[in-house]
């Protein structure tokens, strides 16, 4: 089956500061790898997704960037701020049986 | 709201209890999930439903039984459970195929004492 790693597992960084979280996979069948921010007492919601035949994706602040000879992809936040401070998931996804695998969770702490 | 709701939102139970969790999806999609989340721990996967059938079980202890009567809703019947189960579970819904955003409902925290 899939195995998703993230890192780290926790980040403090300075308001204004950027925030990197990367993930690895093992198998090169999966095909979407959405990112999901989980704040404290609230459920998971997708905030940026890319798929296997596209490098990088930008939302704003957000962007997401794959390497899928390395079966790795990132989350970059720029320009941090405190309301970025959450738990952060990511997820590999592959069409066999609609799995998604997550990874552990970054706990991202922006200071103010 | 997400259009993905569960009951109940808490529940705590002996270990000789038998309870139900359900969840609903009102966003017309194919797919829906349990997830069990426990802490400093990935989202586990626990059963997959498309279009009502079973697709997935990782394994998950026959103490956690899934029911999919429809497409909108999904229940966890549970039974006989051990402390270690307490966690929250999480049902999620998709659209069925290839790789499409999860909605996630707010999730039930189960206590098992």
């Amino acid at each position: 089956g899939e195995n998703v790693e993230q890192h780290p597992s926790t980040l403090s960084v300075q308001e204004g500061d950027s925030a990197v979280i990367k993930c690895t996979y093992s198998d090169s069948a999966s095909n979407y790898f959405p990112w999901y921010k989980q704040e404290l007492g609230k459920r998971p919601q997708l905030i940026i997704d890319i798929r296997s035949n596209v490098g990088e994706k930008k939302d704003q602040r957000i962007a997401v960037t794959l390497n899928k000879t390395a079966k790795h992809f990132s989350l970059h936040i720029t320009e941090t701020q405190p309301e970025d401070s959450a738990v952060y998931f990511c997820a590999a996804f592959k069409g066999t049986g609609n799995q998604f695998y997550f990874g552990t969770g970054t706990s991202l702490t922006v200071i103010p | 709201e997400t259009g993905v709701t569960q009951t109940p939102r808490h529940l705590v139970m002996g270990m000789t209890n038998k309870k139900s969790l359900k969840c609903e999806q009102h966003l017309g999609h194919n797919a829906m999930y349990w997830y069990k989340q426990s802490a400093k721990k990935p989202l586990e996967l626990m059963f997959v439903y498309n279009f009502k059938e079973q697709t997935e079980n990782n394994s998950v202890p026959s103490r956690f039984s899934p029911e999919c009567p429809n497409s909108s809703h999904l229940f966890l019947h549970l039974h006989t459970l051990q402390p270690e189960d307490s966690a929250l579970y999480l049902c999620a819904s998709s659209a069925e195929g290839d790789g499409y955003e999860q909605y996630f409902g707010p999730g039930t925290r189960l206590t098992v004492t």
